[in-house]
Formats: structure tokens, sequence, C-alpha cells
């Protein structure tokens, strides 16, 4: 079966803090991907990134980075430095033939 | 283009009503999405189009709904005889890709929120 554990709530941290948003998925598919989308108060979903599962490799944009293990089938992501305007609900996703398996999301709210 | 446009933005209606959502996408995306989203919980899937053909739909949807995108642009969803267990976001989202390719980057218009009394 196809899906994808937040395990964490509600995250609350003062500006200026890392924090790490966890993101464990179940698949059986060898090809897949992996997303994570962020949900600002006004409700519209952003894409934030898209990753396939032959690239193990870290990226990082910004104050954004993002740690795929496929032997853990982890895919956590990672704000340094955080921000007011992070404040919002992130939501990590997998493609499953076409459609998207969405875990339930981190509230993530920075203090300031 | 500013992006995928969706109403209305709030719709109240009393239960076994007729309702009936917009959504506009970005206009050369052929790719859209509809998903449901509840309070504290990640979108659901419920259908996707490529172009005018509706090519997969969610078990989880009942008869009750049915979704047309008829010329390839804009796409209704209407929910027949609505439930108090209807009421959510109703999200749809567009994309751009080759058909037989998985999910690319989507972008989510702002929702219709259901209410049904």
């Amino acid at each position: 079966a196809q899906k994808v554990t937040q395990a964490q709530t509600e995250i609350s941290v003062v500006e200026k803090e890392d924090v790490t948003l966890d993101c464990v998925y179940e698949t059986r598919d060898t090809t897949y991907y992996l997303f994570w989308y962020k949900q600002p108060p006004s409700g519209e979903l952003v894409f934030l990134i898209r990753r396939n599962s032959f690239d193990e490799q870290n990226e990082i944009s910004g104050r954004y980075s993002w740690n795929f293990q496929k032997s853990t089938s982890s895919f956590n992501f990672t704000i340094t430095a955080s921000q007011v305007v992070d404040s919002a609900v992130y939501f990590c996703a997998l493609d499953s033939n076409y459609q998207l398996i969405w875990g339930a999301g981190t509230k993530l709210i920075i203090k300031p | 283009d500013t992006g995928v446009s969706q109403n209305p933005r709030h719709k109240i209606t009393k239960r076994g009503q007729n309702v009936t959502f917009r959504c506009d996408p970005i206009s050369e995306h052929n790719r859209l999405y509809w998903y449901r989203q509840t309070l504290g919980q990640g979108p659901e899937f419920l259908t996707y189009f490529q172009n005018e053909a509706q090519l997969e739909k969610s078990r989880l949807l009942s008869d009750r709904f049915s979704a047309e995108r008829p010329k390839g642009s804009f796409s209704t969803l209407e929910i027949q005889r609505t439930e108090q267990g209807d009421s959510a976001m109703y999200l749809c989202a567009s994309s751009l890709v080759p058909h037989r390719v998985g999910n690319e980057k989507l972008f989510f218009g702002s929702g219709t929120q259901l209410s049904v009394l």
C-alpha cells in the first residue's frame, strides 16, 4: 500500500531556529516521486520540491534543504534560520499512478 | 495569466441540494486535478483530466460526484444530493505534462469551501 506519514502534527519554534519536518513513506514501486508543498494561511498549496527515487542527492535551496534517504524511506525537510513567514502547514506527498498520496501535514509555527 | 482560479470561494448549502464548482486552470496546462481536503488532513485525490479526457477517478468518489472538462479548458465538479459529510475544501490543480507521465509540479487554486447544513 502507498502511504505517507508525517508524525509531527505541530511544531513551534522561535524565529531564527532551525527546524526539521519529518516525512516517511511506503511504496512498492521502484520508481516514484516525492514532493513537498507548503500551505500558508491563505490556503493555496505551493510547490516546493519534486524528487525522483533514483536521485538521493540532498538538495538545498536558500534556507530550505531536503534529505532523501531511500534506506529509511524518509524525505525530511529542514528550514534553516526560520522566519515568521515560514509559518504554514507543510505537506509531503508521494506520486502513485498519477495520483498524489499526501501526508496529514505538519503545522509549523514560527514565533517572533 | 495569474494562476488557477476557482469559483465560488465559499458555498453554503442545505443537505440534499446540488452544488457545482468551477475551476479555470492556467491556460496552456493540459492536466487538471480535483482534490478534497478536510481540516487537519492532506488533500485527497478525486479525479483528473488529461485535456478533455477524464482518465482517473478515485474509488472513494461516490456516484453523486461528477466532473467535466468539456473543451479541455475549464472544469466543473458537481455534487448531487449533498450530505453533511461532503463538507470540505475542494481544490483544483493544473499542470503541463506529456501524456502517461506521472505527477509534475502542480499549481493549485485557492479552493472552494463547501459547508453542507
